[in-house]
C-alpha cells in the first residue's frame, strides 16, 4: 500500500533562516506528488505539484520552492524564512482520476 | 475558474443528532469531488468521493454525501454522530492536470455530550 513519510513533524524556525521539509513516498512509482499548505485559520492552499522527476509547477508566488531529485523523493526548501512562511505543511501523492493521499504534515513555527 | 465554497466555518450538534455540512462548487463541466476530514495536528483523511454513476456516495465513518448538478452540491450527510467525529472538514473538487485539488475552507465541527 501506498505511504507518505514527511519530516520533521513539527519545526521551529527563526526568520531568515533556510528550510528544507521532505517528503518520500513508498509503494508507488511515478505518482503526482504535491505540497499544500495550511495557515491558522486558512483552507489548504497548493504550493508546487510535480508529475515526476525534476519536473516542478508552482502554483503561487511566494518565498519557497520545491524539487523532486528522486521519482519517490519531493523537497521544500527556502533559502530565508519569513514570518508568513508558518503552517501546516502537507505532501500528497495522486493519480489521474484518484483521490490524494496526504502524509501527517509538518508544522512549521517562523520566530 | 474552478472553485469551492463551504459557507459553515463553524458547527455545533449535540452527539446522537443528524449533521450535513455544506459544499457548493463551481466547475464547467462533471466535477470529481471529495470530501476529507482532517483531525487536530493530522493530515487529511478521504471520506469519500464521487467520480460517475450514482448520485449518493456512501463513504467511511457512516458519511454519505449526495452530488447534485442543478444545485452545485456535494453536501456531508452522516444521520447520528459521535463524539469522535469532531475535527475539520473539507470538500474539495478536482480542477485542471495533473488531478490538482481545489479545497474549501473547511467546516470545523463540534460534537457536545
Amino acid at each position: 500500500s501506498q505511504t507518505i513519510h514527511q519530516w520533521p513533524a513539527t519545526l521551529v524556525q527563526p526568520v531568515g533562516s533556510p528550510l528544507s521539509l521532505e517528503c518520500t513516498v513508498e509503494g508507488t512509482s511515478n505518482p503526482n506528488l504535491y505540497w499544500y499548505r495550511q495557515a491558522a485559520g486558512r483552507g489548504l492552499q497548493l504550493l508546487f505539484y510535480s508529475v515526476g522527476i525534476g519536473q516542478i509547477s508552482s502554483e503561487v508566488p511566494q518565498n519557497l520552492s520545491a524539487s523532486r531529485p528522486q521519482d519517490r523523493q519531493f523537497i521544500l526548501s527556502s533559502k530565508k524564512l519569513l514570518l508568513s512562511d508558518s503552517g501546516f505543511y502537507l505532501c500528497a501523492l495522486g493519480r489521474p482520476n484518484s483521490p490524494l493521499h496526504f502524509g501527517n504534515g509538518t508544522r512549521l513555527t517562523v520566530t | 475558474a474552478q472553485s469551492v465554497t463551504q459557507p459553515d466555518i463553524h458547527i455545533t450538534v449535540s452527539e446522537g443528532a443528524s449533521l450535513e455540512l455544506r459544499c457548493n462548487y463551481s466547475y464547467g463541466a462533471t466535477p470529481y469531488l471529495f470530501w476529507y476530514v482532517q483531525s487536530p495536528g493530522q493530515g487529511l483523511q478521504l471520506l469519500l468521493k464521487y467520480f460517475s454513476g450514482d448520485t449518493l456516495v456512501q463513504g467511511i465513518k457512516g458519511f454519505e454525501a449526495e452530488f447534485k448538478r442543478s444545485q452545485s452540491s456535494f453536501n456531508l450527510r452522516k444521520p447520528s454522530v459521535h463524539w469522535s467525529d469532531a475535527a475539520e472538514y473539507f470538500c474539495a473538487v478536482v480542477t485542471g492536470t495533473a488531478s490538482k485539488l481545489t479545497f474549501g475552507t473547511g467546516t470545523r465541527l463540534q460534537v457536545t455530550l
